[in-house]
């Protein structure tokens, strides 16, 4: 149980275009989602915090028109890289944290590599 | 906001030796402190966690250690395996006690 799906798993997009990522809990409701950046051998760092059926929260740096999060579920919620650019590329990751669950859990997607050319 | 400091950044060993990764936090009131493993291109995977009202916890050869008073705590692997070998991070939660604020990491190469 506790499975966290993403799609694509990898997408290469050129200069300008938008590129969408959605992150699934297959088997469980989450009210909260996160979604974290991941450059070449560094840490993990917050994007947002995704609320079902409310505005995300970004963190302090990140550009909320830039980085578009839609939780319209609460198995679903997307991310959308509008306008994307070469320093876009990484790996975005997402964490669920189960409705039902303890005040701690979360699980985490497998990745989505984005390469902006 | 809360902020983790991890080091070191790499640490090499050779298999059989023990391995220890230390990280401090910012926020007193932060409660929950999990450690995962990274393999290159994989998602992290919780290897253990401790909550704040325990000092220690021990799962097979993994260990982690807490002090509040400090505000650091440690993970601690012993009779490493090249399996072991991989990128570490330790977590706390941020100020509202959901998303997780991770260390910078370290890179573990377990040498046989």
């Amino acid at each position: 149980g506790a499975v966290v799906s993403q799609h694509p798993s990898w997408v290469i997009c050129k200069s300008g275009t938008s590129v969408k990522i959605e992150c699934r809990s297959l088997d469980f409701q989450a009210t909260t989602m996160f979604w974290y950046r991941q450059f070449p051998k560094q840490s993990l760092m917050l994007m947002a915090t995704s609320n079902e059926g409310s505005k995300a929260t970004y963190e302090q740096g990140v550009e909320k028109d830039k980085f578009l999060i839609n939780h319209a579920s609460l198995t679903l919620s997307t991310l959308t890289v509008t306008s994307a650019h070469p320093e876009d590329s990484s790996f975005y990751i997402c964490s669920a944290r189960p409705l039902a669950g303890g005040p701690n859990e979360q699980f985490f997607g497998p990745g989505t590599r984005l390469t902006v050319l | 906001g809360e902020n983790v400091e991890q080091h070191p950044s790499t640490l090499s060993v050779q298999e059989g030796d023990s391995a220890v990764i230390k990280c401090t936090y910012s926020d007193s009131a932060s409660n929950y402190f999990p450690w995962y493993k990274q393999e290159l291109g994989k998602r992290p995977q919780l290897i253990i966690d401790i909550r704040s009202n325990v000092g220690e916890k021990k799962d097979q050869r993994i260990a982690v250690t807490l002090n509040k008073t400090a505000k650091h705590f440690s993970l601690h692997i012993t009779e490493t395996q090249p399996e072991d070998s991989a990128v570490y991070f330790c977590a706390a939660h941020n100020q509202a006690g959901t998303a997780l604020i991770f260390g910078k990491g370290t890179t573990l190469s377990v040498s046989s």
